[in-house]
């Protein structure tokens, strides 16, 4: 069984540009969630795909979006970056109905 | 109000001991709880589910008090492997995992 992969694990952009993280469900898991974690805190939800639709979306503006595509594996962008996006963005995958979210290793974007 | 609160710690603790951590959660629509553990810059891992009847697994207990929207961990016979992070998480139901901040634990030889 695959677990959840991420890539890249390390990224540095620029202020003002446009970033893509991606990530692969682990194996049968047909629902991704992504997260932000900034230093010290706990993971802050920023949405779900289920069906390549957004099936749920946190406290995060318009310019975080997503896709999901038909082998259940996913995109983030975020467009416009900010020095306050810099964080680790973390990707879960589920099963529908299921509450337990399995993560991946992360990406860790650096804004400069 | 933080959703869920924890205790940041850290906690530090010699080889042996047993800890306890306590987390409060605000939503009292919350159905579904969990622990997860983080290592240093590494992703959560989930570590257990808990379930109102209270659940063990090996060293590790999980305890819920939805009259009191309380969840505890408490680990036995620490090893120097328990040293984490350890994150209390909620589901209201909706899509999102709610996390803590987390309670960080080092376990000393």
């Amino acid at each position: 069984e695959t677990g959840v992969t991420q890539s890249p694990t390390h990224l540095i952009k620029t202020r003002g540009q446009q970033v893509t993280l991606r990530c692969s469900s682990q194996s049968g898991h047909n629902t991704v969630s992504w997260y932000q974690q900034a230093l010290g805190q706990g993971p802050q939800f920023i949405f779900q795909y289920y069906r390549e639709e957004e099936n749920g979306r946190g406290n995060f503006p318009p310019r975080f979006s997503g896709l999901q595509f038909p082998n259940y594996s996913s995109e983030l962008n975020v467009n416009a970056l900010e020095l306050d996006d810099s964080a680790l963005y973390l990707c879960a995958s589920s099963l529908r109905g299921r509450y337990e979210q399995y993560f991946g290793p992360g990406t860790r974007l650096t804004v400069t | 109000r933080k959703e869920v609160e924890q205790d940041p710690g850290p906690f530090n603790v010699p080889e042996g001991a047993t800890v306890a951590f306590n987390c409060t959660y605000s939503n009292s629509a919350s159905q579904s709880f969990f622990w997860y553990r983080q290592d240093c810059r590494k992703e959560p891992k989930l570590l257990m589910s808990v379930y109102s009847s209270g659940n063990e697994d090996g060293r590790f207990t999980a305890q819920l008090n939805r009259a009191s929207q309380y969840i505890s961990l408490l680990i036995r016979d620490s090893k120097l492997s328990d040293s984490a992070t350890y994150l209390c998480v909620v589901n209201t139901g909706r899509r999102a995992l709610t996390f803590g901040s987390g309670t960080r634990l080092q376990v000393q030889p």
